[in-house]
């Protein structure tokens, strides 16, 4: 157990479809960041938020839309997705300090198995 | 961040040491080697990190050239459980935004 929490853990939508992935840290770390990782192929960083911030948008298309309500909850909002967007859906945290003493890992979920029919 | 280089498949003996190397030739002053790794079908779990010489934790070692143009992480004894893929990273300490992997060595640990 990582302290972050996906939600669903697998999900299957037509290219129609609306629906949303789900973060959740119990770490109380005030940044949070979405990853894919397609069948094959690394990790590829989509969003960071930090401090409920958006700091980076890494050209993902607008079919993807992240919301950061607070620090401890992030959101995936997909719509009219295509067949290669099934994936591996990442979502990870970690605490920002600035400090020299502190290990800034990243704290990842388990993921959402997306596959988009 | 500089690029980093792996093999891509290892295989070692359960109970032996499992040694990963990793290069990273470009690699500036302030930039730290970190490793991760990803064991199937979940999210990627840090390892260790260091900026030089060497570290150890409960997990493994990380030991950096004196040039720091090449790393190799040891599980001192390895266990079916840390067969996974293992990224090498190197970043800036600060730079949280960007943690970039590349395609990692998949290391097989068999009885």
């Amino acid at each position: 157990e990582t302290g972050v929490t996906q939600t669903p853990r697998h999900l299957v939508m037509g290219m129609t479809n609306k629906k949303s992935l789900k973060c959740e840290q119990h770490l109380g770390h005030n940044a949070m960041y979405w990853y894919k990782q397609s069948a094959k192929k690394p990790l590829e960083l989509m969003f960071v938020y930090n401090f409920k911030e958006q700091t980076e948008n890494n050209s993902v298309p607008s079919r993807f839309s992240p919301e950061c309500p607070n620090s401890s909850h992030l959101f995936l909002h997909l719509h009219t997705l295509q067949p290669e967007d099934s994936a591996l859906y990442l979502c990870a945290s970690s605490q920002v300090t600035g400090d020299v003493a502190t290990n800034e890992k990243l704290f990842f979920g388990s993921g959402t198995q997306l596959s988009v029919l | 961040d500089a690029k980093t280089t792996q093999p891509t498949s290892m295989d070692c003996a359960e109970g032996r040491a499992a040694n990963l190397p990793c290069n990273h030739s470009t690699i500036s002053g302030n930039e730290y080697v970190y490793w991760y790794r990803q064991i199937h079908s979940q999210g990627p779990q840090y390892i260790i990190h260091g900026l030089k010489n060497k570290e150890t934790n409960e997990m493994a070692s990380l030991i950096i050239t004196e040039d720091r143009k090449s790393s190799t992480l040891i599980l001192p004894h390895a266990t079916l459980r840390d067969t996974a893929v293992y990224y090498c990273i190197v970043r800036v300490r600060y730079n949280t935004d960007k943690l970039i992997f590349g395609t990692g060595t998949r290391l097989q640990v068999f009885p």
